[in-house]
């Protein structure tokens, strides 16, 4: 059982516009949320990650918002660009299980030029 | 900046042969983190270190073992490969005061024939 759910599964958006995933988990224990970005045969970059006290953190097109009550955290992807078309995983860690990342399920992104 | 380094890229072998996969990583840091990602998967973590000792175990089998070595790089040890075993194999590195930012290496493609 996937223990941080992620969707959409894929994800089409035009040039310019605003891609939107999101991701919820159910351990209360996890403590810090990192999205990492994987290019085919690649290894995922991290590109931005956020912890349970901050309700928003934004780097560059960027921004993660993260809603501790509902155990639910979000990536938006301003400004989208088809370089930024790629496989989108969140995870989720905890000082106390080691930080070993647990991911979900990864999200497919296309940007249509 | 340097990144984690993983040997060889690519590896064929053939069913219960024995396969050995390298991580260098990051100067300075000095915990290991491996990771396995089937096809259309996300990464699972298999097993990490810390010192040259074990800190965390995942779903590795027991025909898997590894060891992390005092100039911090790692190796994973597979035996009596089986067709299941076809994946990408990821090291991630971290520094111990900040283990949950971890960075990937570019991956190993295990081929089992």
């Amino acid at each position: 059982q996937q223990q941080v759910k992620q969707s959409p599964q894929s994800l089409i958006v035009q040039k310019g516009g605003i891609s939107i995933i999101n991701c919820a988990y159910e351990n209360t224990a996890f403590d810090y949320f990192p999205w990492y970005q994987q290019f085919p045969g690649k290894g995922p970059a991290l590109l931005i990650a956020i912890r349970p006290d901050v309700s928003e953190k934004k780097e560059g097109r960027f921004t993660i918002s993260f809603n501790k009550s509902a155990k639910q955290f979000s990536l938006h992807i301003m400004d989208s660009q088809p370089g930024d078309s790629a496989t989108y995983f969140c995870a989720a860690s905890s000082m106390e299980y080691g930080n070993k990342l647990v991911f979900g399920a990864g999200t497919i992104l296309r940007v249509k030029s | 900046a340097a990144g984690v380094i993983q040997s060889p890229r690519h590896l064929i072998k053939e069913k219960r042969e024995t396969a050995t996969l390298k991580c260098y990583p990051i100067p300075r840091h000095d915990t290991v983190y491996w990771y396995q990602q089937g096809p259309g998967q996300d990464p699972q973590f298999l097993i990490s270190f810390y010192e040259k000792m074990q800190s965390d175990k995942g779903s590795i089998p027991d025909r898997f073992s590894a060891q992390q070595f005092s100039d911090y790089h790692s190796e994973l040890n597979m035996s009596s490969l089986e067709l299941g075993d076809s994946a990408l194999y990821f090291c991630a590195s971290s520094i111990r005061t900040r283990t949950d930012t971890q960075y990937f290496g570019p991956g190993t493609r295990l081929t089992v024939l």
